[in-house]
């Protein structure tokens, strides 16, 4: 079955300490992409990438870091979390491309975070 | 700049109404992209449908019906005879051809309860 995962679902952490939430594929998407939703907000983007070794930020990148050593995976990184980074998360993947409509970006089931 | 607009924050309906949510959205862009997505009380993103800015026609699936109107910038979701599954928060979303983080730019969501 064509999926995003995403690990773990919940997480309840407190400020100050590592952790790092894993995003994996199965369609050998190029594309991947982390969004962060909070209430009255909708979705906004915090990193992309566009390939292996590829990423670049997008409009809400501050205290998250991300990587892409491998194509299925794009893990994002909290180095020292604090509680205004306490939301829902979600990573997405799509082909990467505008020629077709195959580029509908897909959603993990997210991973809510809460940091106290 | 681009921009999103749901105003409908929520929708209360009873099963078997119709009901229709507002998309209303700005860009620069000649060729861009809409979306819809689902998210039911479990969390999860649930692609509905994409639209390219040169496609015009409505289009319908099932309960569910678009209506794309560029002379209004909008792109309305009408759901025909709800029902009490159809109870979820709707997102209605815009890519840019020219934005090269294919980021989607989400409004801010409506959140629709079918009453039984």
């Amino acid at each position: 079955e064509a999926q995003v995962t995403q690990n773990p679902r919940y997480l309840i952490t407190v400020t100050g300490k590592k952790l790092t939430v894993t995003c994996s594929q199965n369609m050998n998407h190029e594309y991947m992409s982390w969004y962060r939703q909070d209430p009255g907000l909708g979705l906004r983007q915090i990193y992309y990438s566009m390939n292996v070794e590829v990423t670049d930020k997008g409009d809400v990148p501050e205290g998250y870091k991300v990587s892409r050593k491998e194509k299925r995976n794009f893990p994002l990184i909290l180095e020292s979390p604090s509680p205004n980074q306490t939301s829902l998360y979600f990573c997405a993947s799509s082909i990467a491309g505008r020629t077709s409509t195959s580029e509908t970006q897909y959603f993990g089931p997210g991973t809510r975070l809460l940091v106290l | 700049a681009q921009k999103v607009t749901q105003a409908q924050t929520e929708i209360s309906v009873v099963e078997k109404e119709d009901v229709t949510l507002d998309c209303v959205y700005e860009t620069r862009d000649t060729t861009y992209y809409l979306f819809w997505y689902k998210q039911p009380p479990s969390g999860e993103l649930v692609f509905l449908i994409r639209r390219n800015s040169f496609d015009e026609q409505n289009e319908i699936s099932g309960r569910y019906s678009w209506n794309f109107q560029k002379s209004t910038s909008s792109f309305n979701f009408t759901i025909t005879a709800s029902q009490v599954v159809d109870s979820a928060v709707y997102f209605c979303a815009l890519s840019e051809a020219w934005d090269s983080s294919y980021k989607l730019i989400f409004g801010s969501g409506t959140r629709l309860l079918v009453r039984p």
